[in-house]
């Protein structure tokens, strides 16, 4: 199993440009989020989701587009890059729920994006 | 204040000390999750917790669900326990995610 991926690793954007951030997992796990990661912040959730067609706002949802269409893929769109945006962005997946029992996250490796 | 407050902010040991990071969170809980952040960015999930204790090799986690705080025991550290520890907790009925600020630990030879 290749786990959570995630796609780019790194990515440099000008203000108000779009794109989308990947997220694929290949565990059958129904629960999937997003998060961002500041300096002296923390992770914060941006969007998730229970199972496929589901999903729920965070934390820091403004800015952030998603959608889950499969179980497999949950991407994140930027619609109009801003500088604030800059961030490390991952992407979790677990079996169930974050409450439920022994249903662990899995983290991809991050997304390191630059808004100029 | 935060509603998830991690102490110590960072942490430095000797190899072989017995380290603790504590975490302690003001708002109702499904689970409490500890994480660690490699140097290299990368996270992965240590322990789960609900009630009770749990140990996987050098590590054990604790929770007190009365007192709203849990704690990180690493045993016998060694440099490659060197990472950032992030406590997050499940907010009770919901699937969101709250985070500490993360507890930066370096073990020095």
């Amino acid at each position: 199993n290749a786990g959570v991926t995630q796609t780019p690793k790194f990515q440099v954007l000008k203000t108000g440009q779009s794109m989308t951030l990947q997220c694929a997992q290949d565990m059958n796990h129904e629960y999937m989020s997003w998060y961002r990661q500041d300096p002296g912040m923390g992770l914060r959730l941006i969007h998730y989701s229970v199972g496929a067609g589901i999903t729920d706002q965070g934390e820091v949802p403004n800015g952030y587009n998603v959608s889950r269409s499969t179980t497999e893929d949950f991407p994140l769109r930027l619609l109009s890059a801003a500088p604030s945006q800059t961030s490390v962005y991952f992407c979790a997946s677990s079996q169930t729920g974050t409450g439920a029992p022994n249903s662990p996250l899995h983290f991809g490796n991050g997304t390191r994006l630059t808004v100029t | 204040k935060n509603e998830v407050e991690q102490s110590p902010q960072n942490l430095t040991a000797q190899e072989g000390e017995f380290i603790t990071i504590n975490c302690s969170y003001s708002v109702g809980i499904s689970a409490l999750h500890w994480l660690q952040q490699h140097p290299g960015g990368g996270i992965v999930s240590l322990f789960m917790l609900s009630s009770g204790k749990k140990k996987h090799g050098r590590l054990i986690a604790t929770i007190n669900i009365q007192e709203k705080h849990s704690s990180l025991h690493i045993t016998a550290s060694h440099p490659r326990d060197s990472a950032v520890y992030i406590c997050a907790v499940a907010s009770y009925n919901t699937d969101k995610l709250i985070f500490g600020t993360g507890t930066r630990l370096q073990v020095f030879p």
